[in-house]
């Protein structure tokens, strides 16, 4: 089984300043993990995906995030947020074998302040 | 736009009432998720099917029942509503089953049960 934990059910932040939205999971296997986005009224869009290699994952409109195993952690960052940010952000996690059972978290949602 | 289109965008019906939500996944997608969005559930998943049968099931209501046609698409079947089953309902589709593939969303079906 696995289960995805999102700390923050809400971050504000300024415009123009950097934003972390963390996620941690557990897995009795080895994962994929997602990062997925959702605005208003609207279906989630994948931002960026980590499945092997590099642990530095860079997805799109600025974000990026960074696998830590021994932390089970996948945490998502911007260094400069904008307006356009203001969204719902979701981290996902997938055993890497066998079919596929994607677990969501609970979501944070971003507000960007002018 | 990603390709997954569900029908219909809003339905409103009462108690101890029946819908079908539709799902056309995006071409060449053989894998369909259906995924249940509340306030304070979050993102649930459902269940999946890969070109026509049950690959995995979730927190699925022995009132609601899937399938999934010959061309791909698929219905969800709600049955014997109650209130707490208002929710945002999610399809997505991928090409495969394996967990590497990013799962691309519907845009959702509100439904509202009074």
């Amino acid at each position: 089984a696995q289960s995805v934990t999102q700390l923050d059910s809400q971050v504000p932040v300024f415009e123009e300043a950097p934003v972390e939205l963390r996620c941690n999971y557990s897995s009795s296997v080895s994962v994929y993990l997602f990062w997925y986005v959702q605005y208003p009224n609207q279906g989630l869009q994948l931002l960026l995906k980590y499945l092997s290699g590099s642990t530095l994952v860079k997805g799109i409109n600025g974000f990026e995030a960074e696998f830590n195993k021994s932390q089970t952690s996948f945490h998502l960052r911007k260094p400069s947020v904008h307006i356009s940010d203001t969204a719902e952000y979701f981290c996902a996690v997938s055993p890497s074998g066998g079919y596929q059972k994607v677990t969501f978290g609970i979501g944070t949602k971003l507000q960007v302040i002018p | 736009d990603s390709g997954v289109t569900q029908t219909p965008k809003h339905l409103i019906t009462a108690t101890g009432q029946r819908v079908t939500l539709r799902c056309s996944p995006r071409s060449g997608d053989l894998s369909v998720y259906w995924y249940q969005q509340s306030l304070d559930q979050g993102l649930q998943f459902l269940i999946q099917y890969y070109n026509g049968e049950e690959r995995a099931k979730g927190n699925i209501l022995e009132r609601f029942s899937a399938q999934q046609f010959p061309d791909l698409h698929s219905e969800l079947n709600l049955s014997s509503l109650e209130l707490g089953d208002s929710a945002l309902y999610f399809c997505a589709s991928s090409p495969q089953t394996g967990g590497n593939s990013p799962l691309h969303f519907g845009n959702g079906t509100r439904l509202t049960v009074t």
